[in-house]
């Protein structure tokens, strides 16, 4: 079983409409949780960490956690053309290495 | 500003040949990491390194191998390329205790023919 589990996608998303990306993850004992953003050909980029239960905004972006369910979600409000790109979900191992879902890819339609 | 580098960016050689990819951050972090990234399979870590002189295996590190003799570097070694290490290689470094969001490097494209 894959540590970490994301819907491959692609999410179709018109502008301007919220899009939500869902992960789930297998190791309960997991304590700290990341979204990257990754652009065609370029390296992830760090959205947003989140280490307790219940919802963490900034801007945007809301990341949401439920231990208890070992589930995982970005929603991004008001989406953008310009933010179609795979989103990773990534969680910590024990130590300090993060094991990364294979990524969702986002389209977000003019 | 500090940063992460990786060179090459691009990069082709033989089957059979030694490769040493380099990646060099200016952040002082004490954790470095490579992964390499296929499609189908994401971001698979192949070695890591906790700080000096401290190197560990990841889920994919057969045909690789890493030093660590100070804390900006952490060149990743192909000991014999072989065609199934074609792939994106992607290095990232984190503080250490407390934080552990990962900053990643631009990736170096290796193929291997």
């Amino acid at each position: 079983q894959k540590e970490v589990e994301q819907n491959s996608g692609p999410l179709s998303v018109p502008e301007g409409a919220i899009a939500s990306l869902n992960c789930t993850y297998s190791d309960r004992g997991s304590q700290s949780f990341f979204w990257y953003r990754q652009y065609s050909g370029k390296s992830p980029e760090l959205i947003m960490s989140i280490y307790s239960n219940g919802d963490k905004e900034d801007g945007r972006f809301t990341a949401q956690l439920n231990k208890a369910s070992q589930y995982v979600s970005l929603l991004i409000r008001d989406s953008q053309p310009s933010e179609s790109a795979t989103y990773l979900c990534a969680v910590k191992r024990s130590g300090y290495a993060l094991n990364f879902g294979k990524g969702t890819s986002l389209l977000v339609t003019p | 500003d500090a940063e992460i580098t990786q060179s090459p960016r691009h990069k082709i050689t033989e089957t059979g040949r030694q490769v040493t990819l380099a990646c060099h951050q200016t952040w002082n972090h004490n954790n470095m990491f490579w992964y390499r990234q296929d499609l189908g399979h994401g971001l698979r870590l192949i070695h890591y390194s906790y700080g000096v002189h401290d190197t560990n295996k990841g889920e994919v590190s057969d045909g690789y191998s890493v030093s660590r003799s100070n804390t900006e570097d952490l060149p990743l070694t192909l000991e014999s390329a072989a065609s199934s290490q074609t792939s994106v290689y992607f290095c990232a470094s984190s503080p250490g205790t407390g934080a552990t969001e990962a900053f990643f490097g631009q990736g170096t494209r290796l193929t291997v023919v």
